[in-house]
């Protein structure tokens, strides 16, 4: 079974641009959540959805983060524009049901640099 | 608002020795609690995973205990080995939103 994967797994821009971060879940898990983790801190939960369908987006900064899964399948998350305080390590992670006994399976990551 | 502590936030043991790591929360109102080791570089891999109402869990030599009232975990690793060595991270699950994490235990096994 293949494990959550995440695209690039490092991307550098500059401030003011736009980027998208993919995260592919495993095959038949509904949930899918992001996390971000900036420097010196906790791992920190961004959003999380069931399907297609945002269940909690609290932990969204702000409106420059968009999230989207189209589909139910794939998700992906787009900041514009990128300011410096957003880099750091997108998480994606996913589970079969939100049970408490259904364990979240992480990606390894993307490291987003803002210069 | 939920906040979860882990201590120490370094370790370093010689190998073969059995450790006990922290972790403690502030809201006994949990859904789940589950820790992950993390390698450099790399994502979180699940170790274990206890449901608010068990007590505790193992996975070889591995055990986690939960302690809702209290607000306490503790993962208990034997035998410790050089391969051991990660940063060990416990998070607390609140129901339909994300885990709360602890910023982690870095633990180093020495040969």
């Amino acid at each position: 079974e293949a494990g959550v994967t995440q695209f690039p797994s490092h991307s550098v821009i500059e401030k003011g641009q736009t980027v998208t971060l993919r995260c592919d879940p495993i095959s038949g898990h509904d949930n899918l959540y992001w996390y971000r983790r900036v420097m010196g801190k906790e791992i920190k939960f961004l959003l999380h959805f069931v399907k297609e369908s945002k269940q909690d987006e609290s932990g969204m900064p702000n409106n420059r983060f968009l999230a989207e899964r189209t589909g139910g399948t794939y998700s992906t998350l787009k900041v514009q524009p990128a300011e410096l305080e957003d880099s750091g390590v997108y998480f994606c992670a996913s589970s079969q049901g939100g049970g408490s006994d259904q364990p979240q399976h992480f990606g390894d990551g993307t490291r987003l640099s803002i210069l | 608002k939920q906040e979860v502590t882990q201590i120490p936030a370094a370790l370093s043991v010689p190998e073969g020795e059995n450790l006990v790591l922290n972790c403690s929360f502030t809201d006994s109102a949990i859904y789940n609690l589950q820790w992950f080791r993390q390698d450099p570089g790399k994502g979180l891999t699940s170790l274990l995973l206890i449901q608010s109402s068990q007590r505790e869990q193992t996975s070889g030599r591995l055990n986690a205990s939960l302690d809702k009232s209290s607000g306490r975990s503790t993962l208990y690793i034997a035998a410790s080995q050089p391969g051991d060595s990660a940063t060990y991270l416990c998070a607390v699950g609140g129901g339909a939103d994300g885990l709360t994490f602890g910023k982690g235990t870095h633990l180093i096994i020495q040969p």
